[in-house]
């Protein structure tokens, strides 16, 4: 029953490289979607979001791409700090208020 | 500005107790929502208020979860009486008006039920 998927739960890249965080949905009702970044014992911040009338955002070092007929999209991290290294969740709402979240992907930076 | 807060940030109990988790969102915020995460999986919503009003409960587990959110400023979230598989970090969030206003969430209260 769990409608956004983030099938990676890990990953590592070393620091000045480019971390790509993909994401997959099944609701095809899902018109915003966003990315959210957690620390240990911290809430989960807003990183950036996407709208499903564009296929891009662009926000500094993050970009979010979106197929939708692919029910997919991706978080771009480019280039890679040390301060990245956190849980991305990505998220998805349906025209109303609630978000459903995938389980995370934990993201270290490598010096 | 001051963002959400929860307290407390760390609760454990026995099983058949009753516990109480309090959220205070940002000021101004009408939306205020709950969601649980539970063993290092998604985070799930719970609840939604609009003001004092639920506007969608659809993920709240069962009777044993009572929210609350007294004249539209701080809720509450209460369980009762508590069961193992409650325990979970519990996070409230708050919004403006639009749906694709952004949540703000707090720090969350992490419950342990022995």
């Amino acid at each position: 029953d769990q409608q956004v998927k983030q099938n990676s739960p890990s990953l590592s890249v070393q620091e000045g490289r480019i971390s790509i965080l993909n994401c997959d949905y099944t609701n095809s009702m899902f018109d915003y979607f966003l990315w959210y970044k957690k620390y240990p014992a911290e809430g989960p911040t807003f990183l950036i979001s996407i709208s499903s009338i564009k296929d891009k955002n662009e926000d500094g070092r993050f970009t979010v791409f979106l197929n939708k007929s692919a029910k997919h999209l991706s978080l771009h991290i480019v280039p890679s700090q040390p301060g990245d290294s956190a849980v991305y969740f990505c998220a998805a709402s349906a025209n109303d208020y609630k978000l459903s979240f995938g389980a995370g992907t934990t993201v270290t930076v490598r010096a | 500005e001051a963002g959400v807060t929860q307290f407390p940030s760390h609760s454990v109990i026995e099983k058949g107790q009753t516990v109480t988790l309090r959220c205070d969102p940002i000021s101004g915020h009408d939306n205020l929502y709950w969601y649980r995460r539970v063993m290092g999986k998604e985070i799930k919503f719970l609840l939604h208020f609009v003001k004092e009003s639920k506007q969608d409960e659809s993920g709240m587990p069962n009777n044993r979860f009572l929210a609350e959110r007294t004249g539209g400023t701080y809720s509450t979230l209460k369980v009762q009486p508590a069961e193992l598989e409650d325990s979970g970090v519990y996070f409230c969030a708050s919004s403006n008006s639009r749906h694709t206003d952004t949540q703000y969430f707090g720090p969350g209260t992490r419950l342990t039920v022995l």
